[in-house]
């Protein structure tokens, strides 16, 4: 089956405290995703990435970080710098200039909780 | 004013209401329209992807957009229980970054 795993589902973490939440896709899309969800809030773009080996911040990058060494894997990295962590994380994939126009295809979200 | 605005909810109807959802936005370089249906605790799913002004019709739903206004609407008819979620509206432009509504929940009443 195609599509976006994250893992893990629920994540618990102390104060001060780095965690790294995994994306995975098999969709062969280049271009992948983070965004934080609040009640209220709608959906906020942490970090993007059109191509391996490259990505840019989105509007609320501070406090995050992210690799993307594979074009299948791009993991988020959230640092004891972000102040108000406990949200609902998600991540999903496109391919830029398909005649999709950028769809965006989602994982199932990873819900982050710091104690 | 906010790039994209979407009505706020929540919304709640009988079973086989027509429902509509309706988001509007400011910036006239956004060209293509999504809806995302979201259940509790999961991620979005695309719902309706549509890019020119006029409707575009999957079963119940009805998408329709309004280039001129910036004005577009998700029509559900004959809404069912399995329809409540949250609604989310999407649009993009040229630099392939989506900005959302900020969505709005509908619960269907047996």
């Amino acid at each position: 089956d195609g599509g976006i795993t994250q893992s893990p589902k629920y994540l618990f973490r102390k104060e001060g405290q780095n965690v790294t939440l995994s994306c995975e896709q098999n969709l062969n899309h280049d271009a992948m995703y983070w965004y934080r969800q609040d009640p209220g809030q709608g959906l906020r773009l942490i970090y993007y990435s059109q191509i391996v080996n490259d990505f840019q911040k989105g509007d609320i990058a501070e406090g995050y970080s992210v690799s993307r060494e594979k074009k299948e894997s791009f993991p988020l990295t959230v640092t004891s710098a972000q102040k108000n962590p406990t949200a609902f994380y998600l991540c999903a994939s496109s391919t830029p200039g398909a005649t999709s126009t950028d769809t965006q295809y989602f994982g199932p979200g990873t819900r982050l909780t710091v104690l | 004013q906010k790039e994209v605005e979407q009505d706020p909810g929540p919304l709640s109807v009988p079973e086989g209401a027509i429902v509509s959802l309706n988001c509007t936005y400011s910036n006239s370089a956004l060209q293509y329209f999504m809806w995302y249906r979201q259940y509790s605790r999961k991620g979005p799913e695309l719902l309706m992807y549509t890019y020119s002004s006029g409707n575009k019709e999957d079963g119940r739903f009805t998408a329709q957009v309004d280039k001129s206004s910036k004005y577009i609407s998700l029509f559900i008819r004959d809404s069912q229980p399995s329809d409540s979620a949250t609604y989310l509206c999407a649009m993009t432009g040229a630099n392939s970054k989506l900005t959302f509504g900020k969505g709005i929940t509908l619960s269907v009443r047996p």
